[in-house]
């Protein structure tokens, strides 16, 4: 089975402007996860998306937005890019158990940096 | 509310020696813990999770971590550090409420070097 994908794995961008990650989970999970990953905040839970609903998020501005589409791929968007977003983008995939989360399987993360 | 400490940011062992990464937790409800390591430039791989059934998990290349509740801890623990165990650890906290709101909270991260 394939993992978790996405793309791009860097991107450049400036200040003011947007971006949208991609990231196809692995065949069969539908529950897909957003996270930041900064030195200085470590790991941050961004947003879940669970059969094309946000089933969860995380403290994040409304810059921050995602969706998800009926084969289970995500994507998210940041608009007017700001300095401090520039960080490690994480996707991860899961199943869906009953009661909570199952195990998340990581992509390689989407590299931005912010001039 | 959940929350998840990791008590060292930084651990340094040789290599053929234990490794000890200390993990608290708290959780509201039965939590699920997790272990997962990040190698440098790498996504994150799970090592070892606990989900209410044997305390003492086994996971992945030689890792294995106790359930304590009464201690709210879940520390991961090697018998001989390798120089490929040199990456970061996160501890990870989820509760099991059986509802949509359930959260997954990481730790800040263990970084862990080995000396050879």
């Amino acid at each position: 089975k394939a993992g978790v994908t996405q793309t791009p794995r860097y991107l450049i961008k400036t200040r003011g402007q947007q971006v949208t990650l991609s990231c196809s989970p692995i065949s069969g999970h539908r529950s897909v996860s957003w996270y930041q990953q900064t030195p200085g905040q470590g790991l941050q839970f961004l947003f879940e998306y669970f059969s094309e609903t946000q089933r969860n998020k995380g403290n994040f501005p409304g810059r921050f937005s995602g969706r998800q589409f009926s084969n289970s791929r995500s994507e998210m968007n940041v608009s007017t890019l700001e300095l401090g977003d520039s960080a490690l983008y994480l996707c991860a995939s899961s199943t869906v158990i009953a009661g909570g989360y199952n195990e998340q399987f990581f992509g390689p993360g989407t590299r931005l940096t912010v001039l | 509310a959940q929350s998840v400490t990791q008590l060292d940011s930084h651990v340094s062992v040789s290599e053929g020696t234990p490794v000890l990464l200390r993990c608290n937790y708290s959780s509201s409800y039965s939590p699920s813990l997790f272990w997962y390591v990040q190698h440098p430039n790498k996504g994150l791989q799970l090592l070892l999770k606990y989900t209410s059934a044997a305390t003492l998990v086994k996971g992945i290349n030689g890792f294995e971590a106790e359930f304590k509740k009464s201690e709210t801890s879940f520390h991961l623990t090697k018998p001989s550090a390798h120089m490929s165990d040199a990456a970061e650890y996160f501890c990870v906290v989820s509760d099991r409420r059986g509802s949509s709101a359930s959260k997954i909270i990481f730790g800040s991260g263990t970084r862990l070097s080995i000396r050879p």
